[in-house]
């Protein structure tokens, strides 16, 4: 069972740049999200789902884009990516916010220049 | 607004001794308070849960504590162990809130 998996590992952008990081969870949870991790901010969230074809704004959501086709993927765009992008990103699903545990991908390191 | 808050960055404890983590929040719709663990270069990972409907939750070296009046939560790690040593994280939801909110973490080391 692979749970939640995110590829990129590891990624270096130049400033302006675009790209997708991957999010894919088979263990048919509803809820999905995206975290940052900085030093010093702990984990804030960019994006969530509540379900295929919902998403909403988290904490830090601007300069990214989400969407929700199926229940399985949750991938997070950078539209333009800039250096305060620098981060580690992590994706998480739960089949609930109020009950239970969410489960985390690996994450993905992420640097701009 | 930081609405999840872990005012110490880190603490150190010897092996065998209780270490006790604090978070506090300011959202009175959070009824449902998780703590998770992180070591380095891996995502983090559950460690214990409680529901607003309780102010205990034990699972074997740790019990989860919750103060609602003073919006404060507690974790104690009894006996504290080397491998213990990672950042522990607290988090926030709510039946009325379909946000996880993490606070900053506690950096844990556990020496010999």
């Amino acid at each position: 069972n692979a749970g939640v998996t995110q590829t990129p590992k590891f990624q270096v952008l130049k400033t302006g740049q675009s790209m997708t990081l991957q999010c894919a969870q088979d263990m048919n949870h509803e809820y999905m999200s995206w975290y940052r991790q900085d030093p010093g901010m702990g984990l804030r969230l960019i994006h969530y789902s509540v379900g295929a074809g919902i998403t909403d704004q988290g904490e830090v959501p601007n300069g990214y884009n989400v969407s929700r086709s199926t229940t399985e993927d949750f991938p997070l765009r950078l539209l333009s990516a800039a250096p305060s992008q620098t981060s580690v990103y992590f994706c998480a699903s739960s089949y609930s916010n109020t009950e239970g545990e969410a489960f985390f991908g690996q994450g993905t390191r992420l640097t701009v220049v | 607004d930081q609405q999840v808050k872990q005012n110490s960055p880190s603490l150190s404890v010897q092996e065998g001794r209780i270490s006790i983590l604090n978070c506090d929040y300011t959202n009175s719709m959070f009824d449902y308070f998780l703590w998770y663990k992180k070591y380095p270069a891996e995502g983090p990972t559950f460690l214990i849960s409680i529901s607003s409907i309780k102010d205990k939750n034990e699972d074997g070296r740790f019990t989860v504590f919750l103060n609602k009046s003073a919006k404060h939560l507690s974790l104690h790690i009894v006996p504290s162990q080397p491998g213990d040593s990672a950042v522990y994280f607290c988090a926030a939801s709510g039946i009325y809130t379909d946000k996880l909110i993490f606070g900053t973490g506690t950096r844990l080391q556990v020496f010999p």
